[in-house]
């Protein structure tokens, strides 16, 4: 069965960096695009990036743009997504999530929670 | 990359059917047939519910059902159960290559 496991999250300071990572298993992983999706506390799910299955193409949320990068590892079957310039409405829980295609997310992982404060 | 639109509540009775829009555009919703929509629990991560409009995945029940009119598309729960109250939110594909959410619908079983 699909697993996705998110880690890497914690508290960090404004302006600071993290990197989350995403294991995932049960599927051909370099064969499917992958998303980060979060969720501010209490609030609404809000996309930030795709990866398509190859590595080859990217795409961000207008609010990332710039500042968060994801990749990843075909041979590990590993998702990332680095965090750099981070501010507090970054605050959220971040979702890896198996891409269908060639617009859906039909797995999600349990959930990181990225805390940004001083 | 304006949030779809959708209610912030709908509530229903066990038993009733209800209905869930989700608007947006014509670089959205309008424009592609993949519209999902997903149920999140408390504390836990969504779940897919329809993909494509109208596609169940295996596993959901046939009481959900999603389709689409010009830029609006919806959500219908039939037979409405307990086990359905929960938040539902909408996705689509975008012109620009991105996705982009609805604000969310906290559906009350009443």
């Amino acid at each position: 069965q699909v697993q996705l496991v998110e880690s890497g999250g914690g508290v960090v300071q404004p302006g600071r960096s993290l990197r989350l990572s995403c294991a995932a298993s049960g599927f051909t992983f370099n064969s499917y695009g992958m998303h980060w999706v979060r969720q501010a506390p209490g609030k609404g799910l809000e996309w930030v990036a795709v990866i398509w299955y190859d590595g080859g193409n990217e795409i961000y949320a207008d609010s990332v743009k710039g500042r968060f990068t994801i990749s990843r590892d075909n041979s590990n079957n590993m998702l990332y997504l680095q965090l750099n310039s981070l501010r507090a409405d970054d605050t959220a829980v971040y979702y890896c999530a198996k891409g269908g295609h060639p617009a859906y997310f039909d797995h999600w992982g349990q959930g990181t929670l990225v805390t940004v404060s001083s | 990359q304006s949030a779809l639109t959708q209610p912030a509540s709908v509530s229903g009775s066990p038993g009733q059917s209800i209905t869930i829009s989700c608007t947006g555009t014509s670089s959205d919703v309008g424009a592609y047939h993949y519209v999902s929509w997903y149920q999140q629990n408390p504390g836990k991560a969504p779940k897919l519910m329809i993909y494509d409009v109208s596609n169940r995945p295996s596993g959901v029940s046939n009481r959900f059902s999603g389709s689409k009119s010009g830029n609006t598309a919806s959500l219908n729960i039939s037979g409405l159960q307990a086990e359905d109250e929960a938040d539902y939110y909408c996705s689509s594909y975008t012109n620009s290559g991105t996705l982009v959410f609805g604000g969310g619908t906290k559906v009350t079983v009443l």
